[in-house]
């Protein structure tokens, strides 16, 4: 089966510091993408960062960023600096190429600002 | 253009019931998804359309769920004869051809 694993049920940190949100995921396929999604207590979820697994760059969208270890599976999402505004549920997904796209989802972490 | 619309925000329906929710994705999106999350889990998918044929469904879509989207635009999702355990969100989403993927608000069911 296709899974995606998020190990940290809850993360909290200080306003302006640091936070490393970690996932796993198992598919024998070689052509995917893998994705972060946040999602605020409104409830819609919104695209934070996208990683095509055949480039080796990771990738970085102003304050996030993400350590891709493709031998090992992981794809862990950084961010720094964090606000308030980053408090919400992260979810770690991907999708394989080709076909519907659908996306995996992880069970989520949810993240927690204090200021 | 004002993003993936998904009607009713909220639905509290009895059980034995019939239940529809529309999605109007973002225009020219070719491929539009459906989604269903309960509390505590991350979206299961349920359904792809690319326009207006549906291409891909998941077991999780039991006989008793249907979607359409009728040329390619709109799409319905409904479920007959509702059970406590389809209370749930259901989330639309919809993309352009290999491009992101945009989710809706969602639209929360409860079945009492």
């Amino acid at each position: 089966a296709q899974t995606v694993t998020q190990s940290q049920p809850e993360m909290s940190v200080q306003e302006a510091e640091t936070v490393t949100l970690s996932c796993t995921y198992d598919t024998s396929e070689s052509d995917y993408y893998l994705f972060w999604y946040k999602q605020p207590p409104s409830r819609q979820m919104i695209l934070v960062i996208r990683q095509e697994a055949y480039k080796q760059q990771n990738a970085t969208e102003n304050r996030f960023s993400v350590n891709f270890q493709k031998a090992a599976k992981s794809f862990s999402l950084k961010i720094s600096d964090s606000q308030l505004g980053d408090a919400a549920m992260y979810f770690c997904a991907y999708s394989i190429q080709g076909g519907s796209e659908k996306l995996v989802f992880g069970k989520g972490t949810k993240l927690t600002v204090n200021p | 253009d004002t993003g993936v619309s998904q009607d009713p925000r909220h639905k509290i329906t009895k059980r034995g019931q019939n239940v529809t929710f529309r999605c109007d994705p973002i225009s020219e999106h070719n491929r539009l998804y459906w989604y269903r999350q309960t509390l505590g889990q991350g979206p299961e998918f349920l359904t792809y359309f690319q326009n207006e044929a549906q291409l891909e469904k998941s077991r999780l879509l039991s006989d008793r769920f249907s979607a359409e989207r009728p040329k390619g635009s709109f799409s319905t999702l409904e479920i007959q004869r509702t059970e406590q355990g389809d209370s749930a969100m259901y989330l639309c989403a919809s993309s352009p051809f290999r491009g992101t993927i945009y989710f809706g608000e969602g639209s929360w069911l409860t079945v009492v």
